[in-house]
């Protein structure tokens, strides 16, 4: 079983829309708990992080940690085509200098005009 | 402008070949990764250095090689033991902070 699960999608959805991102994991020690956006072919940029429980809101992003059903989502509000990429859920347990990063699959999500 | 620079973005080589992918950060980051990603999987750890002149193997490390000699570059070297080496190939820093990881433009690597 892998440590991290993602939904590969594609998700396709209208201009406009809300989209549900999701990753689940199986490790409880993780303590982080990130969003990447991989444009194609370009390396992955941080969209968002969250530490332990709870939910972060920056702009029309949302991200909510449930570590009890050990289940983490990113909202996109009003989504726009230029969102259109991969998202990366990606989680650590945070051990300071050296941090092993766990990534989900990815999920390719098409926001159409 | 800080960063990390990746080259070159796409490479082809035979078959047998040894090839060396070019990582520089200038973030005066200790610690580097190499990644490796494929269509539909998300990124594996190859190898990892913590600070110069030390490194560790990865998940997948059979069939690569690393140096770090510098603390601006980590060049990661595919072998041809290497049994599938096409694949997409991102290095990354990380940051004072435990979520922080910063990645480069990644080097698409075509082996024939």
């Amino acid at each position: 079983q892998k440590e991290v699960e993602q939904d590969p999608g594609p998700l396709s959805v209208p201009e406009g829309a809300i989209v549900s991102l999701n990753c689940t994991y199986s490790n409880s020690a993780f303590q982080y708990f990130m969003w990447y956006r991989q444009y194609s072919r370009k390396g992955p940029e941080l969209l968002m992080y969250t530490y332990s429980s709870g939910n972060k809101e920056d702009g029309r992003f949302t991200a909510q940690v449930d570590k009890s059903s050990k289940y983490i989502s990113l909202f996109i509000r009003d989504s726009q085509p230029s969102d259109s990429a991969t998202y990366l859920c990606a989680m650590s347990k945070g051990w300071g200098n050296f941090n092993k990063f766990y990534f989900g699959s990815g999920t390719k999500l098409n926001v159409k005009p | 402008d800080g960063g990390i620079t990746q080259s070159p973005k796409y490479l082809f080589r035979k078959e047998g070949q040894n090839v060396t992918l070019s990582c520089e950060q200038n973030l005066n980051h200790d610690a580097m990764y190499w990644y490796r990603q494929d269509p539909g999987q998300g990124l594996r750890l190859i190898y990892y250095s913590q600070i110069v002149n030390d490194f560790q193997k990865g998940d997948i490390a059979e069939g690569y090689s690393v140096s770090r000699e510098k603390k601006e570059s980590f060049p990661l070297t595919v072998t041809s033991a290497q049994k599938n080496p096409t694949a997409f190939y991102l290095c990354a820093s990380k940051g004072r902070e435990d979520y922080e990881q910063y990645f480069g433009p990644g080097t698409r690597l075509t082996v024939t």
